[in-house]
């Protein structure tokens, strides 16, 4: 079956601009996960959505980052006035129960 | 401190090896405990949860120490297949999931 999508695979954008990312997840999975990951390093975590709501958005680093997902489905994620501390990979997952997550293949984020 | 610490690696072991990763977590209340596996430029996959009485799929051995707050992953008779980075990840409550840093495997020849 299909699994967790993301679009775009890949990202350039110039310093100051807006992006955003979406995550398509497996249908029927009621929580849906954000993480960034830098290169060679860790899962960070940022947001998570239960439903349409999110109980924790600790993660999230700053002002400039927001998501939202409707339908309890697709998610997306902004990321207003980029910087450069802001290129890496963007991971969504869903998942079915807790601790299952299944990651998408994530989107390279890379800000000039 | 990390709420999960885990080896940092690189661990460099033949094929037909076994090897044992370690990971300790500060939070007592933590509820549940995985391994998720990670190769290169790729997204983690779920390798398999960990309870408390000891699980074990195939070549795969996990262990939990509630008092300890100590896991471990064995791998037996490692495969070049194997060399990915394992993460260690623990649930608090409700669906955070906190992932530890991950042990890179090198499996040689």
């Amino acid at each position: 079956g299909a699994g967790v999508s993301q679009s775009p695979s890949n990202k350039v954008t110039e310093k100051g601009k807006d992006v955003e990312l979406r995550c398509d997840p497996i249908s029927g999975h009621t929580a849906l996960y954000w993480y960034r990951q830098r290169l060679g390093q860790g899962l960070e975590f940022l947001i998570y959505f239960q439903g349409n709501s999110a109980p924790d958005k600790s993660g999230l680093p700053s002002d400039r980052f927001s998501a939202e997902r409707t339908g309890e489905s697709v998610s997306t994620l902004t990321i207003q006035r980029t910087q450069q501390e802001d290129s890496a990979v963007y991971l969504c997952a869903s998942s079915p129960r807790t601790g299952e997550q299944y990651f998408g293949p994530g989107t390279r984020l890379t800000v000039t | 401190r990390k709420e999960v610490e885990q080896d940092p690696g690189p661990f460099n072991v033949p094929e037909g090896a076994t090897v044992a990763f370690n990971c300790t977590y500060s939070n007592s209340a933590s509820q549940s405990f995985f391994w998720y596996r990670q190769d290169c430029r790729k997204e983690p996959k779920l390798l398999m949860s960990v309870y408390s009485s000891g699980n074990e799929d195939g070549r795969f051995t996990a262990q939990l120490n509630r008092a300890s707050q100590y896991i471990s992953l064995l791998i037996r008779d490692s495969k070049l297949s194997d060399s990915a980075t394992y993460l260690c990840v623990v649930n608090r409550q409700g669906g955070k999931l906190i992932f530890g840093q991950g042990t890179e495997l090198s499996v040689k020849p």
